[in-house]
């Protein structure tokens, strides 16, 4: 089974706070992803990953950068914490080629106060 | 604990045929149910459900819920080979607003 790991569950930051949301994967998969959930509004790309220090912004890239520097790895990094980047943060990974399955970690929520 | 369990998790048909797919749950405190299809790159939502009974439709999809059954299903009539994807229910939660996620369907429409 393929597991998608973030490391922290729970977070609670000051604004203005450089912020790091880490997460692994242990199936070497080519792309992986980052999302943000929030009541109401779904699920909402904020960067993904196809290649190891390869990126592209999703839907809403503002305040958010990304590092990959091993396949296995994707960071989400939010150079200056505000509150309107409170919610719940979802990474994700999936394989290259025909299968296209999405595998999602558990989640961080991350709270800035 | 929480849980989202989609059928079928394969279904193969052809172009014409009408499909439906299954979500049923059981969620401490619901909120919404939302459905995305998902292919190459990211999940593209569809429906968001929040009320029993009141079906949504985009084109050829639609969707309903029935709260007091805790499942939704999602149709797809004059299946489309762009149709083939994998279709992903999800629950959200009132309490801690968490959103968990189904293990998808897997809809293959051959020509």
């Amino acid at each position: 089974d393929v597991k998608v790991t973030q490391s922290s569950r729970y977070l609670v930051k000051r604004t203005g706070e450089k912020v790091f949301l880490e997460c692994v994967q242990d199936m070497d998969h080519e792309n992986m992803f980052w999302y943000r959930q929030d009541p109401g509004l779904g699920l909402r790309l904020i960067y993904f990953s196809y290649d190891v220090k390869m990126k592209e912004k999703g839907d809403i890239p503002e305040g958010y950068s990304v590092s990959r520097e091993k396949k296995e790895r994707f960071s989400l990094i939010l150079e200056s914490a505000s509150t309107n980047q409170t919610s719940m943060y979802l990474c994700a990974s999936m394989g290259s080629g025909a299968k296209y399955s999405l595998h999602f970690g558990n989640g961080t929520r991350l709270t800035v106060t | 604990e929480d849980k989202v369990v989609q059928s079928p998790l394969s279904l193969v048909v052809h172009e014409g045929d009408t499909v439906t797919l299954n979500c049923s749950y059981e969620v401490t405190n619901f909120r919404s149910l939302l459905w995305y299809k998902q292919e190459k790159k990211a999940p593209t939502f569809l429906f968001m459900l929040t009320s029993s009974g009141i079906e949504k439709k985009s084109g050829r999809l639609s969707s309903i819920l029935d709260k007091k059954e805790l499942f939704s299903i999602l149709n797809i009539t004059a299946t489309q080979t762009g149709d083939s994807a994998i279709y992903l229910c999800a629950v959200e939660a009132l309490n801690n607003n968490d959103m968990r996620f189904g293990a998808g369907t897997r809809l293959t429409v051959k020509p």
